[in-house]
C-alpha cells in the first residue's frame, strides 16, 4: 500500500531562520500530494496541495514541489515565525488507483523560538 | 472554522461500554472520512462514505465498529465492547467530488477507556 516517510522531529528552529522538512512517498501511479498542519489544541488544517508532478503548492510562505522523479514534496519556508509552531503531516491520496483516503506520515513538530 | 463538527468533544468511558460518536460535515460535501489519531502519531484512515454508501473501510475496522451516513448527511461511528486500545482522537473529515480531494477536518472527538 501507500506509505509516507516524513523527517523525525522534533525540529526547533530560530525565528527568521529557513525551514525544510523532507517528506517522500511509495504509491502506485500518481498521487496528489498535501501537508497539512495541526497547531496547538487546533484541529488538522489543509496548508497546501499539489495535485501533479512539478507543482508547487504554496500558502502563508510555505511552498512544497512536487517531485515525481524523487518521489519527494519536500516543506519550506523562508523565514519561520514563532506562529509557525505546529506539527506538519504530509499525506499524498491516491484517487487514481481508486482510493480516496489520505495517508498521513507520523508528523514533524516544529518549535520555533523567539 | 472548517465547519465540519463533531459530537462530543471529549468521551470517557469504561472499558466494555458502548460508544457513539457523531460528525455533521460541510453542508454541501457529499465524501465523508473517518480517521483515528493516536498520540504523536498521524491520523490512520478507517472508513469514508460518499453520500450514503460506505465505499471502502480499513482493515483497522474491526468489527466492533461500525460507521453509518443514513441519508447521505451526517455520520456516526459506534463502537461496541470498547477496549483501553481504542482511547484515540476520532476524527472526522468531509469532502466534494472533483475537488481535488481536499478534506477539511473536524475538530475531532477524544475517546478515553478506562
Amino acid at each position: 500500500g501507500d506509505s509516507v516517510t516524513q523527517m523525525e522531529g522534533p525540529v526547533t528552529l530560530s525565528e527568521e531562520a529557513f525551514l525544510t522538512i523532507n517528506c517522500t512517498y511509495t504509491a502506485t501511479g500518481y498521487p496528489s500530494l498535501f501537508w497539512y498542519v495541526q497547531y496547538p489544541g487546533e484541529g488538522l488544517q489543509l496548508l497546501l496541495k499539489a495535485t501533479k508532478a512539478d507543482d508547487k503548492g504554496s500558502n502563508k510562505g510555505f511552498e512544497a514541489t512536487y517531485r515525481k522523479e524523487t518521489t519527494s514534496f519536500h516543506l519550506e519556508k523562508g523565514s519561520v515565525q514563532v506562529s509557525d509552531s505546529a506539527v506538519y503531516f504530509c499525506a499524498p491520496i491516491n484517487s487514481g488507483a481508486g482510493s480516496y483516503q489520505l495517508t498521513f506520515g507520523k508528523g514533524t513538530k516544529l518549535s520555533v523560538i523567539p | 472554522d472548517t465547519g465540519v463538527s463533531q459530537d462530543p468533544r471529549h468521551k470517557i468511558t469504561k472499558r466494555g461500554q458502548n460508544v457513539t460518536f457523531r460528525c455533521d460535515p460541510i453542508s454541501e460535501h457529499n465524501r465523508l472520512y473517518w480517521y483515528r489519531q493516536t498520540l504523536g502519531q498521524g491520523p490512520e484512515f478507517l472508513t469514508y462514505f460518499q453520500n450514503e454508501a460506505q465505499l471502502e473501510k480499513s482493515r483497522l475496522l474491526s468489527d466492533r465498529f461500525s460507521a453509518e451516513r443514513p441519508k447521505g448527511s451526517f455520520s456516526t461511528l459506534e463502537i461496541q465492547r470498547t477496549e483501553q486500545g481504542d482511547s484515540a482522537m476520532y476524527l472526522c473529515a468531509s469532502s466534494r467530488v472533483l475537488a481535488d480531494n481536499e478534506q477539511f477536518f473536524g475538530p475531532g472527538t477524544r475517546l478515553t477507556v478506562l
